[in-house]
């Protein structure tokens, strides 16, 4: 049981570079998220997603874009990446119920922009 | 969702329990309170979490006052492994809007 699996662990991307962040979860758990943490901060919501087909927006979702075609899988896109977008992404997932434990997060992805 | 105010920073001597307030005055009827913790910067960890009468598991203890405005996560013999940041978050676990919002939580220090 692998849980929350993130790809790649670390990125350096060139500005105006894109890139794709890989998560995957084998829980069938209905609800996934995507956070950013920079340095020394707590984690900020970047979008989430409710089941297949439904994704909406947090806190931060300006230069990224997600998608969520199957309940196991739902990938961050940094489009035109940016200095700012330096940070560790987090992926999580839930699911509600009786035994719900709260979210399982996966080890992050560190992403530098140059 | 209601806000939560923790500590910025707390100091716990080793082998001694540790006690991890939170205050969330705004909390509504139907939102739990969740604590995590983040070792160094590793992805968070769930620890605990209830509604209104206090809970143990294997890692902590978690007291809900009667009025629910606060809470107090116990960890009842602190070690080293122990040192990191602990978010209290309150959830409402409902539908299309179940989403954690982390605050900046505390930062525990035990001391050898």
């Amino acid at each position: 049981n692998a849980g929350v699996t993130q790809t790649p662990k670390f990125r350096i991307l060139k500005i105006g570079q894109s890139m794709t962040l890989q998560c995957t979860q084998d829980m069938n758990h209905n609800y996934m998220y995507w956070y950013r943490q920079d340095p020394g901060m707590g984690l900020k919501l970047i979008y989430y997603s409710v089941g297949a087909g439904i994704t909406d927006k947090g806190e931060v979702p300006n230069g990224y874009n997600v998608s969520r075609s199957t309940t196991e899988d739902f990938p961050l896109r940094l489009e035109l990446a940016a200095p700012s977008q330096t940070s560790v992404y987090f992926c999580a997932s839930s699911s509600l119920g009786v035994s719900n434990y709260g979210y399982t997060f996966g080890s992050g992805t560190r992403l530098t922009v140059v | 969702d209601a806000k939560t105010t923790q500590p910025t920073s707390m100091d716990c001597a080793e082998g001694r329990a540790a006690n991890l307030p939170c205050n969330h005055s705004t909390i509504s009827g139907n939102e739990y309170v969740y604590w995590y913790r983040q070792i160094h910067s590793q992805g968070p960890q769930y620890i605990i979490h209830g509604l209104k009468n206090n809970e143990t598991n294997e890692m902590a203890s978690l007291i809900i006052t009667e009025d629910r405005k606060s809470s107090t996560l116990i960890l009842p013999h602190a070690t080293l492994r122990d040192t990191a940041v602990y978010y209290c978050i309150v959830r409402v676990r409902l539908g299309r809007d179940d989403k954690i919002i982390f605050g900046k939580g505390t930062r525990l220090h035990i001391l050898p």
